[in-house]
This record gives structure tokens, C-alpha cells and sequence, in this order.
């Protein structure tokens, strides 16, 4: 049972031309994160939600983007792909101040810019 | 800043056989969260295992288990009987216990690939 889901799992986007990437969770967690892995590198993070309240890492590039309509959904927005956005982008979601607290990860959107 | 190391960027084992993957972190906090995440080819990332680092006791969960040094800051994971599907990506991680948020998310190391030799 999926219960962090990505789509698409493959995206071939032109450069500069803006591409949407969408999560979605059935876990009902608070917080919802979204991670850039490109080739045998750790995940990084861009940024995260809590609830509506959203955080952006000091060093997430501006042509990066989210939007969290509610609970369940997720989206990452890139305005102007270059080259060097082409990479595995991971959604997940957390109820870190639980007794569980770890993150659920989605299989990821591969993201190629031609 | 926390960090997490991994320094070992690829293990290979024998089918059957025990590896352990080494981590150490980094940090001036008393209270953390480590874990193990695994990524097979392909796949999402899975939790392994989670360890508290107020708890003495080394988390263990089947073929898994850690060696936790707190003094040391070292967080080892130890696969017992390997199996071919073990062959993944692993990813040590750091959560810090603070309560507010941008405090919970997870430092990664940057992974060691573990093949499993048939």
C-alpha cells in the first residue's frame, strides 16, 4: 500500500521550460518534505512544511518552488530547469514529534532536462 | 551544525556472511535521534533502524542491529546473514530532539553502496 506517492516517476522537461512535480500521502503527517538526490549523493533538502507553515533551506535556489494545498498534497514547482536540475526528486512525510518520528519516502520523480 | 560521516563509500560482502557500515556524527546536543535508511537501486528509501540516544541499549530490529557509542558519536550497523536483497544504498542519519520546527529534519551522511556477493 503506497502511502507517500509520486508523480510522475520519470519527467523529461526542456531547459527553461517550468515543470510541476506532485507528492501525495495517505499518512495524514504534518510535515512534508522535499529532497534533490542527484547520482549516489545524499539526499538534500530544499525545503518542508509544517502544516501551511513552510521552510526554505538558505541555500535552495529561487527558481525552486512549493505549494502545499493541504494536508495531503504537495507540489515542486521549477520555474527555469537548467542542466544541472536534472536529478531524483524525493517527497516524504514525517509526524516528527510522535513517538514514531521517522520520514516516509515516496519512490521519487526523475527529473531530465534536455 | 550537525554533520554525519560516512566513510565508506562502497562495501562488498559475501552472501550469508556479517558487514558493518560505519557512521560517526558530529554535535554539541545531548539528545538525538540516528538512524539507517536504505536505498536499493530504484527504489524509495525504507527505514532500518532508529536508535535514541538517551537509550543505552543498542537498537536491534531481526538481521539489523547498531553499535552505538554515544562518548565516540559513533552509530555502526551491523547486517547479520546477508541476504541479496540487502543490496541498497545506506544512508546514516541525524534528527535532533529539539521540538521546534527546522530543527526536526534529517542530516544525511552521503551513503555507502553495499553489493552482496552471490
Amino acid at each position: 500500500d503506497a502511502m507517500v506517492i509520486q508523480n510522475p516517476r520519470y519527467q523529461v522537461t526542456q531547459f527553461g521550460k517550468p515543470v510541476t512535480l506532485s507528492c501525495s500521502q495517505t499518512l495524514n503527517h504534518n510535515v512534508m518534505y522535499w529532497y534533490q538526490q542527484k547520482s549516489s549523493q545524499a539526499p538534500k533538502l530544499l525545503f518542508h512544511y509544517y502544516d501551511k507553515d513552510f521552510n526554505n533551506e538558505a541555500d535552495t535556489p529561487d527558481n525552486f518552488q512549493s505549494r502545499r494545498p493541504n494536508t495531503s498534497f504537495c507540489f515542486l514547482d521549477i520555474r527555469s530547469p537548467g542542466l544541472g536540475d536534472a536529478a531524483m526528486y524525493l517527497c516524504a512525510t514525517g509526524a516528527p514529534w510522535s513517538a514514531k518520528n521517522i520520514q516516509y519516502f515516496g519512490a521519487g520523480t526523475r527529473l531530465s532536462v534536455l | 551544525a550537525q554533520t554525519v560521516t560516512q566513510s565508506q563509500p562502497e562495501m562488498s560482502v559475501q552472501e550469508a556472511e556479517t558487514v558493518t557500515l560505519s557512521c560517526t556524527y558530529d554535535t554539541s546536543e545531548s539528545d538525538y535521534y540516528l538512524f539507517w535508511y536504505k536505498q536499493p537501486p530504484s527504489r524509495q528509501m525504507i527505514l532500518v533502524i532508529r536508535q535514541e540516544a538517551y537509550k543505552q541499549q543498542n537498537a536491534t530490529e531481526n538481521r539489523f542491529s547498531v553499535n552505538f557509542q554515544k562518548a565516540a558519536k559513533s552509530f555502526s550497523l551491523k547486517i547479520s546473514d546477508s541476504q541479496l536483497g540487502d543490496a541498497a544504498m545506506y544512508f546514516c542519519a541525524y534528527r535532533s530532539a529539539l521540538l521546534d520546527f527546522g530543527n526536526e529534519k534529517l542530516t544525511f551522511g552521503t551513503g555507502t553502496r553495499l553489493t552482496i556477493i552471490p
